[in-house]
């Protein structure tokens, strides 16, 4: 079966820290892949989408960015943290030839 | 342009009450249309899908959506609310290997 995971659930950094977070599946190849991130109280807004190995593709201009190393592995990330990053981030795939979307668990970030 | 409309950012009802949340979508053509559900500090769980056919379908959790063309609408509905059916509901269209469009979200709160 598929599965996706994130990682880590929870994370406290400081202002003008770095930032990686990492996400991964299993059970399906070529997936396309997306990061989201949830503001409180707010839906989902879609940052990075990529439909294979090295292909990122950017719906918001911000002071984050994504790389997938690996075809299953999709990571974001941030040279230096801004207050306006904390949020929740929701990574979440399509499996080939599947129209429905799967989220992962999600990774809880305070920037302080 | 394509958009998800959830007019209802917030609706109580009582355990064992039937529950409706209404969703409004605007899409270049016959669209995918999904539920999801969020509990507090989750992922999100896909409810329920419709790509074609009847247009009434089922879902998890005794979850059930009529897909209205005329209105262009896809709304949830469950005949009998529990009080573990607290969440947020999110509404999302889209088509095949496309990032889905997300509504708002409507918060749900069940009181006994």
């Amino acid at each position: 079966s598929q599965t996706i995971h994130q990682w880590p659930a929870t994370l406290v950094q400081p202002v003008g820290s770095p930032l990686s977070l990492e996400c991964t599946v299993e059970g399906t190849s070529n997936p396309n892949l997306y990061w989201y991130r949830q503001a409180a109280g707010r839906g989902l807004q879609l940052l990075f989408y990529s439909v294979g190995i090295g292909q990122i593709s950017s719906e918001v201009p911000q002071n984050l960015s994504a790389s997938r190393p690996q075809d299953r592995q999709f990571i974001l990330s941030s040279k230096k943290l801004l207050l306006s990053d904390s949020g929740f981030y929701l990574c979440a795939f399509f499996a080939q030839g599947r129209p429905e979307q799967y989220f992962g668990p999600g990774t809880r970030l305070t920037v302080t | 342009a394509q958009s998800v409309t959830q007019p209802d950012i917030h609706i109580t009802v009582s355990e064992g009450a039937s529950l409706e949340l209404r969703c409004n979508y605007s899409y270049g053509a016959t669209p995918y249309l999904f539920w999801y559900v969020q509990s507090p500090g989750q992922g999100l769980q896909l409810l329920l899908k419709y790509f074609s056919g009847d247009t009434l379908v089922q879902g998890i959790k005794g979850f059930e959506a009529e897909f209205k063309r005329s209105q262009s609408s896809f709304n949830l509905r469950k005949p009998s609310v529990h009080w573990s059916d607290a969440a947020e509901y999110f509404c999302a269209v889209g088509a095949r290997n496309t990032p889905l469009v997300f509504g708002k979200g409507t918060r749900l709160s069940v009181i006994a």
